[in-house]
């Protein structure tokens, strides 16, 4: 079975140009979210949508931040402008959650982002 | 808020030697603990899960023990294989959120 896909692998571009991060979570999963992780921070969450509906979005940095859920099967990320302290490797995660059964999180294999 | 805390790395092991990872959680309301390890260059894979006290979760050798007096979740094998090499993250469920762990760093030498 196909796992979370995420799309590019490895980003680099310079200061100032607009990012765009995607995702394709595993099919059936009604649960998406973006994760950022640096050596600093960890990982931290972004944003979680549910059923296509963003529910929690508190984790993301600041305005120039944004993300999209159009349908079930796809998902993107945006950095404009982008800053060279956006530069970290983003993950995307699905999950079939349901409330009060604790079910984990499928990770993708990240895109990592290099802003000169 | 929930949290987690795990042991700090880097930890160097021997092949064929024994491995404990301490986690410790907060212990409001009635979490699902997991241990996810992350190869370089990869997402984090879910190791093992446990979803209620006294659980025990296994997955390839290793093992971790959800245990409620002590809200402690440790991560054992106790064979390490040079393929082990990673980095290890304790998570609890809060609602929809996982918390994570900082991650511990394994190294296992030949």
């Amino acid at each position: 079975d196909a796992g979370v896909i995420q799309s590019p692998r490895h980003e680099v571009t310079e200061m100032g140009q607009e990012v765009t991060l995607r995702c394709k979570p595993i099919s059936g999963h009604n649960s998406l979210f973006w994760y950022r992780q640096t050596m600093m921070r960890g990982l931290e969450l972004l944003i979680y949508f549910n059923n296509n509906v963003p529910i929690d979005d508190s984790g993301m940095p600041e305005d120039r931040f944004s993300a999209k859920m159009p349908n079930a099967s796809f998902s993107t990320l945006k950095i404009q402008p982008s800053e060279p302290r956006d530069s970290a490797v983003y993950f995307c995660a699905s999950s079939p959650w349901d409330r009060g059964q604790g079910q984990p999180q499928h990770f993708g294999d990240g895109t990592r982002l290099s802003i000169l | 808020g929930d949290s987690v805390t795990q042991m700090e790395g880097p930890v160097t092991l021997s092949e064929e030697a024994c491995l404990t990872i301490n986690c410790t959680y907060t212990a409001t309301g009635y979490p699902s603990l997991f241990w996810y390890v992350q190869y370089p260059g990869e997402g984090l894979q879910l190791l093992l899960k446990a979803t209620k006290a006294d659980d025990k979760g296994s997955n390839k050798g290793f093992e971790a023990t959800y245990r409620k007096e002590t809200t402690s979740f440790h991560l054992e094998k106790g064979s390490v294989q040079v393929s082990d090499s990673a980095v290890y993250f304790c998570s609890r469920s809060n609602d929809y959120k996982l918390s994570f762990g900082a991650g511990t760093t394994v190294t296992v030498r030949a």
